[in-house]
């Protein structure tokens, strides 16, 4: 089945800082990647959806300049958190979906990242 | 009334049970189906996609979909302590970019 990489699955850094994640597409050309966070015991909220060389559309609430994301491959997209603070500390995970309209999202594992 | 409404939980069963997972929907222009699994501290993995009404099975899993009642549902049988885990059903329209919305999720526990 597909597989969809997602690292680091673990971090830990101080306020401040700023955090990239790497999601891959391990065996098929991803042209759409999502970003999801996800609360303890919540389902799933999308942040944002990205299409291979293009810019990301951000949903609702989601600050563009706080959550930077670069799609610059079809196997290969960053989610960035920038300056990072505690309210930012959640479970983030990414998914991919292949060529076509019948291709279902596949999700990575998942980082959770936690801000001192 | 939310577009996509899946059972409370969280359900317990002994092993050996039949397992039913069920969601309801609002929004007609949901045309494909999608149940994940997902356990503590990973991220949702793929089990069952369908995109007609009817039943799909793939080994001890069924997916049933019912677009004109807007429901559809999980069975899983001979149910094993490894599939305790919390299901999410999710859906959306046609396009290769649409957003899926997802039902809240259920914690299911198969007990030994």
């Amino acid at each position: 089945g597909a597989v969809v990489s997602q690292h680091p699955s673990w971090v830990i850094c101080k306020s401040g800082t700023s955090v990239k994640i790497e999601c891959r597409s391990l065996d098929f050309q991803a042209t759409t990647m999502f970003w999801y966070r996800q609360f303890p015991k919540q389902s799933l909220m999308l942040m944002a959806t990205s299409n291979e060389g293009s810019k990301a559309t951000y949903e609702q609430g989601v600050e563009k300049d706080k959550f930077l994301i670069n799609h610059a491959s079809l196997t290969l997209s960053t989610l960035t958190v920038t300056s990072a603070h505690p309210e930012d500390s959640s479970f983030y995970i990414c998914s991919a979906t292949g060529t076509g309209d019948l291709q279902p999202q596949h999700f990575g594992d998942g980082t959770r990242l936690s801000i001192l | 009334q939310k577009e996509v409404e899946q059972d409370p939980g969280p359900l317990s069963v002994p092993e050996g049970a039949i397992v039913s997972l069920n969601c309801t929907y609002s929004n007609s222009a949901f045309q494909y189906f999608m149940w994940y699994r997902q356990y503590s501290r990973k991220g949702p993995e793929l089990l069952m996609y369908t995109y007609s009404s009817g039943n799909k099975e793939d080994g001890r899993f069924t997916a049933q979909v019912d677009k004109s009642s807007k429901y559809i549902s999980l069975f899983i049988r001979d149910s094993q302590p490894s599939d305790s885990a919390t299901y999410l059903c999710a859906m959306r329209p046609t396009g290769a970019n649409s957003k899926l919305t997802f039902g809240k999720g259920i914690t299911l526990s198969v007990r030994p």
